[in-house]
């Protein structure tokens, strides 16, 4: 079935990296842009990076820009979000999410959403 | 970019009907057609109920619709049922600073 699977959380201190890895399956990934959306324990969600179907665009959201790199393998239906210099406020869940429409750059709205991988930062 | 302005709770009796209001600006909700919203359950992944504006993917009940009036868009939840109970977010793509932005949240509870 259609699924998106997120991996790589973990506990690290504050200054270190992690890698988190989105695997998809069930359809066409590399026809659609992914997004990445956290969620800080008990807070709402906060939009955080986008990769375009053909990886050839991205963007950032500001509080990550230029700590945080998103890139994609379509040969191995996979995104991935290279984390450095990590901050205690950058703990929460993370979730990939699929752009719903094909061949599209935008933010119309994520239709399949993977489970979320947890990150926690703290010395 | 601050996050679009929903309330921070709603309520309402099986069978009534609700509105969540999500507030922006011209950057996002108020330029562009692309307001989606989620609902989310504790511990779970959000689930799309709505996107541009108005649409209900398949599979979504009609009981949830969607509007927009300048900067402010709105979701409807009609003949409210238990299992509405969740948490729901706004979201928008942008323009400037960012890609996208979500509200806060809205609890939403049915008594």
């Amino acid at each position: 079935q259609v699924q998106l699977v997120e991996s790589g959380g973990g506990v690290v201190q504050p200054g270190k990296s992690l890698r988190l890895s989105c695997a998809a399956s069930g359809f066409s990934f590399s026809n659609y842009a992914i997004h990445w959306v956290r969620q800080a324990p008990g807070k709402g969600l906060e939009w955080v990076a986008v990769i375009s179907y053909d990886g050839g665009s991205n963007f950032y959201a500001g509080s990550v820009r230029g700590r945080f790199t998103i890139s994609r393998d379509n040969s191995k239906s996979t995104v991935f979000l290279q984390m450095n210099t990590l901050r205690p406020e950058d703990s929460g869940v993370y979730y990939c999410g699929r752009l719903y429409s094909q061949y599209d750059f935008n933010f119309y709205g994520l239709d399949v959403w993977g489970q979320g991988t947890k990150v926690t930062v703290s010395s | 970019q601050s996050a679009l302005t929903q309330p921070a709770s709603v309520s309402g009796s099986p069978g009534q009907s609700i509105t969540i209001s999500c507030t922006g600006t011209s950057s996002d909700v108020g330029g562009n057609n692309f307001v989606s919203w989620y609902q989310q359950y504790p511990g779970k992944a959000p689930k799309l109920i709505i996107f541009e504006v108005t649409n209900r993917p398949s599979g979504v009940s009609n009981r949830f619709s969607a509007s927009k009036s300048g900067n402010t868009a709105s979701l409807t939840i009609s003949g409210l049922q238990a299992e509405d109970e969740a948490d729901y977010y706004c979201s928008s793509y942008a323009t400037g600073d960012t890609f996208a932005v979500f509200g806060g949240g809205t609890k939403l509870t049915v008594l």
